[in-house]
């Protein structure tokens, strides 16, 4: 079957440091990858894709690069403002079926 | 454009009681889908429509579980009769053919 594993939250930042959030996955089949980010009080809302291996996707200053042999898909940013604390999820879909597998979430709380 | 919208926010219900939690998908988008996060854990896809069919309805846990869309417009899914571990955040997300999904807020559901 189809299963994403991300890291375990919270994930407590300082301002302006390094972010990366692990993301691995298993799927039957070539999945579609994503990065969902669901800010307080607010829906889910798509924060990147990639489509096929070695694709790179970003989006507010957050990466992400499918990497086929390891199977992940972990997300980046250089440098996270106050603004980013959120929870992200990691996702994926495979090819004929459109229902999203996501993974359990890890929250990132930015301190200023 | 308004997006897609859940009501109601948060219900707080006995066991063995009936909840109806309904969503309304972004206007022109036929396809619909309901999923749920439980206790934190991950978020898990429900089932799906295309207008008002059930295109995907694996995820559905049991038959206590009804969710319908007349009409091909907003979507109901009821719970009957509601157990504990069926507390949670359940989310709504519409989308054209083949494009993103827009989320919805999310009911959060209390069984006590």
């Amino acid at each position: 079957g189809n299963s994403v594993t991300q890291m375990e939250g919270p994930v407590t930042l300082s301002e302006e440091a390094f972010l990366t959030i692990n993301c691995t996955y298993t799927a039957t089949g070539y999945p579609s990858l994503f990065w969902y980010v669901q800010y307080p009080g607010e829906g889910l809302q798509l924060l990147l894709k990639a489509t096929k291996a070695d694709d790179k996707g970003s989006n507010k200053g957050f990466e992400a690069t499918y990497r086929k042999e390891t199977t992940s898909f972990h997300l980046e940013k250089g440098s996270v403002q106050v603004s980013d604390s959120a929870v992200y999820f990691c996702a994926l879909s495979v090819a004929g079926r459109r229902a999203l597998t996501f993974g359990s979430g890890t929250r990132l709380q930015v301190q200023p | 454009e308004a997006g897609v919208t859940q009501f109601p926010s948060h219900s707080v219900i006995e066991k063995g009681q009936t909840v109806t939690l309904r969503c309304d998908p972004i206007s022109g988008h036929d396809n619909l889908y309901w999923y749920r996060r439980v206790m934190g854990k991950e978020i898990k896809f429900l089932l799906h429509f295309v207008k008002e069919s059930k295109q995907d309805e694996s995820g559905m846990p049991n038959n206590r579980f009804l969710a319908e869309r007349t009409g091909g417009t907003y979507s109901t899914l009821k719970v009957q009769p509601a157990e504990l571990e069926d507390s949670g955040v359940y989310f709504c997300a519409s989308s054209r053919h083949t494009g993103e999904l827009f989320f919805g807020e999310g009911s959060r559901l209390t069984v006590l």
